[in-house]
C-alpha cells in the first residue's frame, strides 16, 4: 500500500544551524506534500506545503523542496532557535475532487540546544 | 478564533467502559476526521466524514464507531475499550473533502487499563 518514510527520527542541532528532514513517498499520485509541527500538548499545526507542480517553496526560515522523479520531499529549517523544537510529520496525498487519503510520515523530533 | 475543540483532553478508564471522544468545529467544514497516533506509526486514520450523515472506515476502524448528525460534531464511540485503543487520538477538518490543509484539535489522551 501507499506509505511515506521519513528520516531521522531524530534531531538534535544547535541553535543557529540548518536541520533538514526527508522524506518518500510511494504513490506516483500524490500531488499535494504538507509538512506539519506538533508540539508539546497541541496537534499538528500546518507549517508549510507544496504542490508537485512546483520545486521548492521558500516561508521566511522554513523551505521545503521537492523531487518528483525520485519521489522525495524535504523540509530545511535555517538558522534554528529554540522555539523550532517539536515533532515534524511530513504527508503526502493527492488533490482532486473526491476523498483521498492523506498519508503521514512516522515523525522526526527535533531538539534545538541553545 | 476557528479552532476543533476535543473533550476529554485526558481519560484514564477500564476495559469494557464505553467512552465517548467529542469533536466540534465552528469553520463550518465539511470533512472531518478521527486519527490515532501511536509512537513510530505516525498518525492513523481511524474514520472520515465527509458530510452529514456520510462517514466512512479510515486505516485503523476496528473497535469504534462514529456518527455525524450535524455538521459541526463528529464524535468517536469505543464500545468497550482494550488496552491497545491506549493512545492520542486526533480530530481534523478540513473545507471539504480533497481540500487541505487540514486543521487538528490538541488531542485527547485516553489510557485503557
Amino acid at each position: 500500500g501507499e506509505n511515506v518514510e521519513q528520516h531521522p527520527s531524530t534531531l538534535s542541532v544547535q541553535e543557529g544551524d540548518s536541520a533538514v528532514i526527508k522524506c518518500t513517498y510511494s504513490d506516483s499520485a500524490s500531488n499535494y506534500f504538507p509538512w506539519y509541527k506538533q508540539e508539546l500538548g497541541k496537534g499538528p499545526q500546518l507549517i508549510i506545503d507544496i504542490r508537485s507542480n512546483v520545486g521548492e517553496k521558500k516561508d521566511q526560515r522554513i523551505a521545503v523542496t521537492l523531487n518528483k522523479t525520485a519521489k522525495h520531499f524535504s523540509l530545511h529549517i535555517t538558522e534554528t532557535q529554540p522555539e523550532d523544537s517539536a515533532v515534524y510529520f511530513c504527508a503526502a496525498t493527492s488533490l482532486k475532487t473526491s476523498y483521498d487519503k492523506v498519508i503521514f510520515g512516522p515523525g522526526t523530533s527535533l531538539s534545538v540546544i541553545p | 478564533e476557528a479552532q476543533v475543540t476535543q473533550n476529554p483532553r485526558y481519560l484514564i478508564t477500564v476495559t469494557g467502559k464505553k467512552l465517548t471522544v467529542t469533536c466540534s468545529q465552528n469553520m463550518n467544514h465539511e470533512y472531518m476526521s478521527w486519527y490515532r497516533q501511536d509512537p513510530g506509526l505516525g498518525l492513523r486514520q481511524i474514520y472520515y466524514s465527509m458530510n452529514v450523515e456520510v462517514t466512512d472506515k479510515g486505516d485503523v476502524p476496528e473497535g469504534y464507531k462514529v456518527s455525524r448528525k450535524e455538521k459541526r460534531n463528529f464524535p468517536l464511540i469505543l464500545e468497550s475499550p482494550s488496552p491497545n485503543q491506549t493512545s492520542l487520538y486526533f480530530c481534523a477538518s478540513s473545507f471539504q473533502a480533497g481540500t487541505q490543509p487540514q486543521h487538528f484539535g490538541d488531542g485527547t489522551r485516553l489510557s485503557i487499563l
